[in-house]
């Protein structure tokens, strides 16, 4: 299973905008990246998945190099309420997704 | 579709107890995971099953818990018997497996407290 790195934890302040990156060096070729959200008392939430390049959906952006090392999450204009914790997860069909410890993301007025 | 659905959503028992949590997928979906979250340890992976049959349980901490899944909408997560340190919030989540992208859909969690 691909192993993934990413920051404990982040500040940022509302409206602008946050890029949660995410290392996974040992990355397979059949291996997607997804990321999930997870307020207090909530299970994780799918946010947004990719394989390569840029995907980009009504919540978020995720760029991926074209050497699929890294990934950066990017989240255009925080609110209070994106205050969670962000995970990075590599994995495919028939692979168990292995949580890290998530980036907790604090939204500060 | 109403989503993963989990019972009870809190369960508070004695240490010695036997507990049964209880999930239902969202329909259609054919791959179905129990994951343990703590503040200590994260989220953990419990046990995976592919169209009903267990995959892998290699995250199961010990004989005390054992999971089913008699059909394809419905599983149960078995402790017994219960001990404090079992105290955590407990995922289910489900995922199509139609295609390599598919992704998983958590449930709202079961809070464990074993006193």
């Amino acid at each position: 299973l691909a192993k993934t790195t990413q920051p404990i934890s982040m500040d940022s302040y509302e409206g602008q905008e946050v890029n949660i990156t995410c290392s996974h060096n040992n990355i397979a070729t059949n291996d997607y990246i997804t990321w999930y959200q997870q307020f207090p008392s909530q299970g994780p939430r799918f946010i947004i998945q990719g394989y390569k390049t840029k995907v980009t959906n009504e919540v978020a952006s995720l760029f991926i190099p074209a050497d699929r090392k890294s990934s950066t999450l990017s989240l255009p204009r925080v609110s209070l309420s994106d205050t969670a914790v962000y995970y990075c997860l590599v994995g495919g069909a028939g692979n168990m997704l292995t949580f890290g410890g998530g980036t907790r993301l604090m939204v500060k007025p | 579709d109403a989503g993963v659905i989990q019972s009870p959503r809190h369960e508070v028992t004695e240490m010695g107890q036997e507990v049964t949590l209880r999930c239902k997928p969202i329909s259609g979906h054919n791959s179905l995971f129990w994951y343990r979250q703590t503040m200590m340890r994260g989220l953990e992976l419990l046990i995976y099953f592919n169209n009903n049959v267990p995959i892998d349980d290699s995250g199961m901490p010990e004989d005390r818990f054992s999971a089913k899944m008699p059909n394809a909408s419905f599983s149960t997560l078995k402790i017994q018997p219960s001990e404090p340190r079992d105290s955590a919030v407990y995922f289910c989540a489900s995922r199509s497996g139609r295609t390599p992208s598919d992704t998983q859909y958590f449930g709202p969690g079961t809070r464990l407290t074993v006193l």
